[in-house]
């Protein structure tokens, strides 16, 4: 079964600067696909950015980007230029050849202005 | 194009009562995904729709069942309700069920006394 594990319970970042957020992940599979979520207290649960396994170029979204460390099993989100809006629960969640998500117990992001 | 949405916003039940939660997928997605997030976790898979058919099932008893429409939007039935059923219901759709990305709605808070 796979596992997703998110080490930082909470982080705090000043407004503007950059934030990095853990994710390790456990499986056998070589195919399958990462994500990070957003859960702000609205509650709705918002995709971040997605990678592909297999492809080794890490993905970026805006001021969102990953670093995607197969071999290690290693998903981490880089928030650059961090803003107020960001402040959110941040999850990670993996997809392998099943049918569901498998999440993390997610990161409390907190941005100080 | 519509995005999931999910109704009620939140309710309160008692023990040993039934609920029925409801989600509508975005337009163009067919299968639905349904998920637990207990207070300070992350999301667990229920199960997913996909034709109108369960097609895979979580870690969950018989008491949580489910049901998808013609129209791809579907119902979430939980029976002889229990305090730990207390928790943030998340509908996700997809199109198709090997979709990489699964797409959330806001969620329906359930809290059972």
């Amino acid at each position: 079964a796979q596992t997703v594990t998110q080490s930082q319970p909470e982080m705090s970042v000043q407004e503007a600067e950059t934030v990095t957020l853990s994710c390790t992940y456990d499986t056998s599979e070589s195919d399958y696909y990462l994500f990070w979520y957003k859960q702000p207290p609205s509650r709705q649960m918002i995709l971040v950015i997605r990678q592909e396994a297999y492809k080794q170029q890490n993905a970026t979204e805006n001021r969102f980007s990953v670093n995607f460390q197969k071999a290690a099993k290693s998903f981490s989100l880089k928030i650059s230029d961090s803003q107020l809006g960001d402040a959110a629960m941040y999850f990670c969640a993996f997809k392998g050849y099943g049918n569901k998500l498998v999440f993390g117990a997610g990161t409390i992001l907190r941005v100080k202005s | 194009e519509t995005g999931v949405t999910q109704s009620p916003t939140h309710l309160i039940k008692t023990r040993g009562q039934q609920v029925t939660l409801r989600c509508s997928s975005q337009s163009g997605h067919n299968t639905v995904s349904w998920y637990q997030q207990a207070l300070g976790q992350g999301p667990q898979f229920i199960f997913q729709y996909y034709r109108e058919e369960e097609n895979g099932r979580g870690n969950f008893p018989p008491r949580f069942s489910g049901l998808q429409f013609p129209n791809y939007s579907s119902e979430l039935n939980v029976n002889a309700l229990e305090l730990d059923d207390s928790a943030l219901y998340l509908c996700a759709s997809s199109w198709g069920t090997g979709a990489d990305t699964q797409y959330f709605g806001p969620g329906t808070r359930l809290t059972v006394l």
